[in-house]
């Protein structure tokens, strides 16, 4: 079991809006910042969005993420075939001597 | 741009040390927090530990009795050994690099190495 949470699948159909969940506690996403990875069949995990709601460079704005509480989200607007990945939550642990954890991941399915 | 690259042994024994060392090319390694993450084949992604050039470590508490990760800033590379090993630790083993401490947040990834754990 993962320490955040996350919907095994999602799906939808082009130029739809998905949303993926990531839920944890209170000293994991509550007092911590989430951020998001897409990762394409075959290739390592990309950073998504940072500190919660930040796009690095090159990212671009049809992927928001927000937090409120212990819950996280990633939207993804305007769906694209090439969106079609497995999306992973993470954040910092506080508890021991602190370790970064991953949701189980999310594989979104463009119909 | 930064590039990171694997390298080591795709096949290890077990009970043997898995040694792996990443080499970071368009960056200075003084810059970072140097992690390794893996993935086992078809499942999600475990945070192993970071290090940073001044010393700086911090291991997942699952691993760290086996774990160390080092760093050669004169060659640019950090590297992880992950002792006694078992099948449990065949994976995808990915060096990720980013700018913060205490964070989650590896803006840098290389390709990944397939390391299967196997008599």
């Amino acid at each position: 079991q993962s320490v955040l949470t996350q919907p095994p699948s999602a799906s939808g159909t082009p130029g739809q809006k998905v949303t993926i969940s990531c839920s944890g506690s209170s000293f994991i996403i509550g007092r911590n910042y989430v951020n998001w990875y897409q990762q394409l069949p075959g290739t390592a995990p990309k950073l998504l969005i940072y500190a919660n709601d930040q796009r690095p460079s090159g990212v671009p704005d049809r992927f928001s993420g927000s937090k409120s509480g212990t819950s996280a989200s990633l939207a993804i607007s305007g769906l694209q075939s090439e969106d079609e990945a497995d999306y992973y939550c993470a954040a910092w642990d506080d508890s021991l001597s602190g370790y970064a954890v991953f949701g189980g991941g999310t594989q979104l399915s463009v119909l | 741009q930064v590039q990171l690259q694997e390298s080591g042994p795709g096949l290890v024994k077990p009970s043997e040390t898995l040694s792996l060392t990443c080499t970071v090319s368009g960056a200075s390694i003084s810059g970072y927090y140097w992690s390794w993450i893996r993935q086992s084949p078809g499942k999600g992604l475990e945070w192993i530990g970071y290090i940073y050039y001044r010393g700086s470590i911090n291991y997942n508490p699952s691993l760290k009795s086996r774990l160390t990760i080092s760093v050669d800033a004169s060659k640019n590379q950090f590297s992880l050994r992950l002792n006694s090993v078992t099948a449990a630790d065949t994976a995808f083993y990915y060096c990720a690099g980013g700018y913060s401490e205490w964070s989650a947040a590896f803006d840098f990834w290389g390709q990944g190495t397939m390391v299967t754990v196997s008599s």
